[in-house]
């Protein structure tokens, strides 16, 4: 039973516009999530986090919202630029574990076209 | 600027052999984690450690083993490689903060033929 479900495999967008990755969860007892980017052959590397107790989070370009009631959480990368072609996982944790025992997505692979 | 390390980067090797993947932090990190992942889905976390001499097996069972005797380095091994182990494995670090990210390197991609 998949508790953390991106159900985009892929996206494309146009080079300066928005991107937006969405991450569905099951298991109400998430109270943190974070988003990973990876690019090939290369581990996933830290974006942005939300706690529970917030619906938004912003950092630069990026944009985490979450909606509790929904169990859906959103990414929002604005403007889009070609660097940001990679995958991008969606995790959770639950209580004490905070950041580190994750439950990750699939991935969506996201594609910045010029 | 990786601050962990795994080799080897791929690996090809035979059923039955023994492998160990080796991992290492140069950050000192306390929690260090061992996630597997197959091509187009989720990672999985097979092993973490709070520390050393503390292994803890994940949410997904393995059939791999690990160590901590140094602060370092968590090693993984599989005492007897099959097909099934083909996959890529990734090892990841994290200080003590409660919301501290996980540092992961860029794995080691393992095919057992």
């Amino acid at each position: 039973d998949q508790q953390v479900k991106q159900n985009s495999p892929s996206l494309s967008v146009q080079e300066g516009r928005i991107s937006i990755l969405n991450c569905d969860y099951t298991n109400s007892m998430f109270d943190y999530f974070l988003w990973y980017k990876k690019y090939p052959a290369e581990g996933p590397t830290f974006l942005i986090s939300i706690s529970s107790i917030k619906d938004k989070n912003e950092d630069g370009r990026f944009t985490v919202f979450l909606n509790k009631s929904a169990k859906h959480l959103s990414l929002h990368i604005v403007p889009s630029q070609p660097g940001d072609s990679a995958v991008y996982f969606c995790a959770a944790s639950a209580g004490i574990q905070g950041a580190q025992k994750l439950v990750f997505g699939q991935g969506t692979r996201l594609t910045i076209n010029p | 600027e990786a601050d962990i390390y795994q080799t080897p980067r791929y690996l090809v090797i035979g059923t039955g052999k023994k492998i160990t993947l080796e991992c290492s932090q140069t950050m000192g990190h306390d929690k260090m984690y061992w996630y597997q992942q197959d091509p187009g889905m989720e990672l999985h976390l097979i092993h973490y450690s709070y520390g050393v001499n503390s292994t803890e097996k994940g949410d997904l069972s393995s059939e791999s083993t690990v160590s901590r005797i140094r602060t370092e380095h968590f090693p993984l091994t599989l005492e007897s490689a099959r097909p099934s182990h083909t996959s890529q494995y990734l090892c990841a670090s994290s200080d003590w903060g409660f919301n501290s990210p996980l540092h992961f390197g860029n794995g080691t991609r393992l095919t057992v033929t």
